[in-house]
């Protein structure tokens, strides 16, 4: 089977424009959450979508959004990219339990300009 | 609120020797604990966990932790590092009451293992 897999693997953009980050979970997985690491950082929390609904958001601006489609898969989108933005954005899926672990994609890396 | 501690940048071991990597953790209720390694420009690879029962846990790679509940410690433990085993290592923590995958994970901890 297929781990999670996520596009594009790395990005240049400049201050100011849209990124839009894509995740596929692994099969029968429902649950999708995306995690910003910063260089020298662990990841940080900035959503769950689980069922294509929202259900946890960490402390990030509204610039952060995210959506889940019918298919499970997910898409992370930021807008008026700041230089800070630049990090590994990864993303997790798992079954809708709490005692399981989570499974990580390779991740994301966003360089803004 | 939860948090996750890691207190050591680093830790160098040589190989052939244990090897340990200590992780402290606040979590109202009893939590749910990981370990995740990072190998360089990669994702996180998912090691072990311990939900409930023995407080030894094993996992991939031959690495095991171990569950201290009075000194609320979750330390990763190997009985012989390999060069191979030199990542990054993140310990996270869930607690039973939050969304499946929202893990709160320390700061992380570099091994380097020498030959």
């Amino acid at each position: 089977d297929a781990g999670v897999t996520q596009s594009p693997t790395h990005l240049i953009k400049t201050r100011g424009q849209h990124v839009t980050l894509r995740c596929s979970p692994i099969s029968g997985h429902k649950s999708v959450s995306w995690y910003q690491q910063v260089l020298g950082q662990g990841p940080q929390f900035i959503f769950q979508y689980y069922e294509k609904e929202e259900r946890g958001r960490g402390n990030f601006p509204d610039r952060f959004s995210a959506r889940q489609f019918p298919n499970y898969s997910s898409e992370l989108n930021v807008n008026a990219l700041l230089l800070g933005d630049s990090a590994l954005y990864l993303c997790a899926s798992s079954l809708w339990t709490t005692n399981t672990e989570a499974f990580f994609g390779q991740g994301t890396r966003l360089t803004v300009v | 609120a939860q948090s996750v501690a890691q207190p050591e940048d680093q830790v160098n071991v040589a190989e052939g020797n244990p090897l340990t990597v200590k992780c402290t953790y606040s979590v109202s209720g009893n939590p749910y604990l990981f370990w995740y390694v990072q190998y360089p420009n990669r994702g996180l690879q998912f090691l072990l966990k311990y939900i409930t029962g023995d407080n030894l846990v094993k996992g991939s790679y031959g690495f095991e932790a171990e569950f201290n509940k009075s000194q609320t410690s979750f330390h990763l433990k190997k009985p012989s590092a390999l060069v191979s085993d030199s990542a990054l290592y993140f310990c996270a923590v869930r607690a039973p009451s939050s969304s499946a995958s929202k893990i709160i994970f320390g700061s992380g901890t570099r091994l380097s293992i020498r030959p």
